[in-house]
């Protein structure tokens, strides 16, 4: 089955401690991103990457990194989290940039205390 | 700086209703234009697809049209159903953004009995 998943799916952790969530896609698609979403403020994108180890800065990056070494994966790390990283985020993959459908993952709800 | 705005934010209608949800965007230079589905606690769903050459795309009860010019999409619901409730997004891809989305707050649409 064609799909993005996310682990985990929830993660309760403090400030301060590293963690990364990961982002796959079985689909071959160059394109990958991740967005949070928070009330009031909507989806919005956090980083990017166009294809195998490019990757370029969305909207609110601040806080988060990002690799990109293989094509089906799309980690995103924080290495210090803090109360206002608690959020759902949601990775996201298309086959190319521009034009196409874009498909999400089933979120990952974080809460850093 | 793009802009997507859906109106209404709730709605109720009772089962077998048709409806529409709207849309606006305030930059017309756009890739294309998605709708989503997001259901509680839950990832999103892409519904349909519109390229900026299009102006309507169907799938099954559903039907969106987009009119670039004006900035506008709406995403037309034949004979409603319980199962159709839920929070429907959408989300235009700006030219020159690679790929970013850029989403409306939502409508949530309670489909009643």
């Amino acid at each position: 089955e064609a799909q993005v998943t996310q682990n985990p799916r929830y993660l309760i952790t403090v400030t301060g401690k590293k963690l990364t969530v990961t982002c796959s896609q079985n689909m071959n698609h160059e394109y990958m991103s991740w967005y949070r979403q928070d009330p009031g403020l909507g989806l919005r994108q956090i980083y990017y990457s166009m294809n195998v180890e490019v990757t370029d800065k969305g909207d609110v990056p601040e806080g988060y990194k990002v690799s990109r070494k293989e094509k089906r994966n799309f980690p995103l790390i924080l290495e210090s989290p803090s109360p206002n990283q608690t959020s759902l985020y949601f990775c996201a993959s298309s086959l190319y940039w521009g034009s196409d459908t874009q498909y999400f993952g089933p979120g990952t709800r974080l809460t850093v205390l | 700086k793009q802009e997507v705005t859906q109106i209404p934010a709730a709605l109720s209608v009772p089962e077998g209703e048709n409806l529409v949800l709207n849309c606006s965007f305030t930059d017309s230079a756009i890739y294309n234009l998605q709708w989503f589905r997001q259901d509680p606690g839950k990832g999103l769903t892409s519904l349909l697809l519109i390229q900026s050459s299009q102006r309507e795309q169907t799938s099954g009860r559903l039907n969106a049209s987009l009119d670039k010019s004006s900035g506008r999409s709406t995403l037309y619901i034949a004979a409603s159903q319980p199962g159709d409730s839920a929070t429907y997004l959408c989300a235009v891809i700006a030219a020159g953004t690679a790929s970013k989305l850029t989403f409306g707050t939502g409508t949530r649409l309670q489909v009643t009995l």
